[in-house]
């Protein structure tokens, strides 16, 4: 199984903030490489998809990039609403694996 | 608009089985891979099990291969999940979820409410 490292585990930030978030897989995977944020309480949400496709109705933001194995979001200027936990997902081949989670913090 | 819709969930005994259910609308249900996803209390999410639109194709994660069925009907646009031999590590509230597009296996765009499974006696 494809296993996904995803650093960090939390950080805090501000509104106006630069964030990075990072995911590693354990091999290829490709362009693979899905983002998804949850607020608590709710279902996740589809942020970025192949790598660094914007899905639709998400703010330009939030984008991705990948180099190899490995994967980084990143949101340009952090906004109230996207204090979030964010996950990393592999869609290359099944099972498909999730990363550990992010949490952002004020 | 895309809806999905839980339900089955609840308490059982450990060894016991549930099915959950994932009722669909909005659109054509047999074009798309559905997925489950999990979440234990406090912990990330965890992907369950997807079958294509026909449901001749399936898989699992490997934590539950063997004990969970994934299957559906697409003349009642619904998807379950039948789960046996349930463990306590098997405590989560489980997402049903649709692919991102018509033949789109991996990524998953729309996800439902979800249903809470407590497994405990």
């Amino acid at each position: 199984d494809i296993q996904m490292t995803q650093s960090p585990s939390s950080l805090s930030a501000s509104v106006g903030d630069r964030v990075t978030i990072t995911c590693r897989a354990s091999q290829g995977i490709t362009s693979s490489l899905n983002w998804y944020q949850q607020k608590p309480g709710k279902a996740p949400k589809l942020l970025i998809y192949a790598a660094s496709s914007l899905q639709s109705g998400v703010p330009s933001r939030f984008s991705g990039s990948d180099s190899g194995t490995d994967f980084t979001l990143t949101i340009s200027s952090l906004q109230p609403e996207d204090f979030a936990t964010y996950y990393c997902q592999q869609s290359y081949s099944a099972p498909l694996t999730f990363g550990g989670g992010t949490k952002v913090e004020i | 608009e895309v809806q999905l819709v839980e339900s089955g969930g609840g308490l059982v005994q450990p060894g016991g089985s549930l099915r959950l259910s994932c009722a669909a609308s909005g659109f054509s249900f047999s074009s798309y891979w559905m997925h489950w996803v999990r979440q234990a209390p406090g912990k990330g999410l965890v992907w369950v099990s997807r079958i294509n639109g026909d449901g001749s194709n399936t898989n699992y994660a490997d934590s539950v291969k063997g004990r969970f069925t994934i299957s559906r009907d697409n003349a009642k646009n619904t998807l379950h999940l039948q789960m046996n031999n349930l463990r306590a590590e098997d405590t989560a509230v489980y997402y049903c979820a649709r692919g991102l597009r018509i033949g789109v296996s991996g990524t998953v765009d729309s996800w439902g409410q979800g249903t809470l499974v407590t497994v405990s006696s």
